[in-house]
């Protein structure tokens, strides 16, 4: 099946500084998506992807979807405290739409 | 505007108990809705996903069933809880046909003991 590989597993940085994380996978995927989950409660979308290429921002948040189908990336300028989280990729599967895969998550620490 | 709502928060439940967990969303029409489970520490797994009443496809085979009485309305039972059930499990609903995009509820953390 197709699956999503997520790394860093986690991350510890100081406020302020900048914040890269990837997705990749065996398979192509044709959108991708962005979380972000606080603890105890449920993932939030941040940024979504449709077409290979694509460069996308959302505030201090760019995400984009790599050329070959098979990766994706998430760069977080400035950090704050309030960016600490898990951020997980998604993505639905290409043969069935409502099948959606899960990366394992980044976890991020912000130290003030 | 839309909402997802899941109840209850937090759950804690015998082994071999019945289980019952319900999502329901507001502001939409006609969505797609899902179920998952998210084990500590780790990402989310599909379990069941609805394309419209009374139509319920299943990802992962288990002891868990659900159920969509209502078009806005999705329900995750089990006759029989297991202690591997302990988990966050997590609805979410997207726009039918159109959107990849999928919107999460608050989650529901059971512990089966």
């Amino acid at each position: 099946g197709q699956q999503l590989n997520q790394s860093p597993q986690s991350m510890f940085i100081q406020e302020g500084e900048d914040v890269s994380m990837n997705c990749t996978s065996s398979s192509i995927f044709n959108t991708w998506l962005w979380y972000k989950q606080d603890p105890g409660e449920g993932p939030v979308l941040l940024i979504a992807l449709y077409k290979a290429g694509e460069l996308t921002s959302n505030g201090r948040l760019t995400a984009q979807f790599g050329i070959t189908r098979k990766d994706s990336f998430l760069n977080i300028s400035a950090s704050i405290p309030s960016d600490v989280g898990i951020y997980f990729c998604a993505g639905p599967t290409n043969y069935n739409n409502n099948d959606m895969r899960f990366g394992a998550g980044t976890r991020l620490t912000v130290k003030p | 505007s839309q909402t997802i709502h899941q109840w209850p928060a937090t759950l804690v439940q015998p082994v071999g108990s019945p289980l019952s967990l319900e999502c329901t969303v507001e502001g939409t029409s006609n969505p797609n809705l899902y179920w998952y489970r998210q084990a500590a520490g780790r990402g989310l797994q599909l379990l069941f996903y609805s394309v419209g009443i009374g139509q319920i496809s299943s990802e992962v085979p288990q002891n868990l069933s659900a159920s969509r009485p209502q078009d806005r309305q999705f329900i995750l039972s089990s006759k029989k809880l297991l202690l591997s059930d302990s988990g966050f499990y997590l609805c979410a609903w997207s726009v039918r046909l159109s959107s990849y995009e999928q919107y999460f509820g608050p989650g529901t953390r059971l512990t089966v003991t």
